[in-house]
């Protein structure tokens, strides 16, 4: 079975500072790493994602992910935050089988301060 | 153009009740997909369908029953709902490229 481990269940930021959201997963078998944002009241959006490849994976709003294979990590990162960078982050693992749900893990609260 | 909408967006239902929820994509992805997310904001898998066909039943309570008449809707019907039956609900359909994409979720508070 997979399982996605978010330890920081908040962090706080000031504004224009770099940020790192932690993720390790555990899996017998490969898998895709994921990262999704949940805006307040809102569904999720896909920031970016890890299939193969290159280990650093860009997405959007700036963001960054790094797969660690050896560390089992998919780490986000930003360089400089915004105030609306404020947002539930969720990391997410897949097998790659013909089901591929997600599992999720209990996500960071990013909460950006002026 | 919403890739993936589901109707409503509120739900306020009495213990008891039987409701529906509703979601459509228009990705023309073949896979399609139910969460749950609970008050801690913790999100589960809870079904699955491809084409038509349900592949992934998690161990969701009987009362739960995903419907899919086409392969661009997946449809949840609850029956004889339940406190702990309240949270949002979301749909979700799958790209080649292994992408889930969203929907905008359904709010759902048993009283």
């Amino acid at each position: 079975a997979q399982s996605v481990t978010q330890l920081d269940s908040q962090v706080p930021v000031f504004e224009e500072a770099p940020v790192e959201l932690r993720c390790n997963y555990s899996s017998s078998v490969s898998v895709y790493l994921f990262w999704y944002v949940q805006y307040p009241n809102q569904g999720l959006q896909l920031l970016l994602k890890y299939l193969s490849g290159s280990t650093l994976v860009k997405g959007i709003n700036g963001f960054e992910a790094e797969f660690n294979k050896s560390q089992t990590s998919f780490h986000l990162r930003k360089p400089s935050v915004h105030i609306s960078d404020t947002a539930e982050y969720f990391c997410a693992v897949t097998r790659m089988d013909s089901s591929y749900k997600l599992i999720f893990g209990s996500g960071t609260r990013l909460l950006v301060r002026p | 153009d919403t890739a993936v909408s589901q109707t409503p967006k509120y739900l306020v239902t009495q213990m008891g009740n039987d409701k529906s929820i509703k979601c459509e994509q228009n990705l023309g992805h073949d896979t399609m997909y139910w969460y749950k997310q609970d008050s801690k904001k913790f999100l589960k898998i809870m079904f699955s369908y491809n084409n038509k066909e349900l592949i992934i039943n998690e161990t969701v309570p009987n009362r739960f029953s995903p419907k899919s008449p086409d392969k661009a809707h997946l449809n949840l019907h609850i029956n004889s709902l339940e406190l702990g039956d309240s949270a949002v609900y979301f749909c979700a359909s799958r790209s080649s490229y292994n992408e889930q994409f969203f929907g905008p979720g359904t709010r759902l508070t048993v009283l």
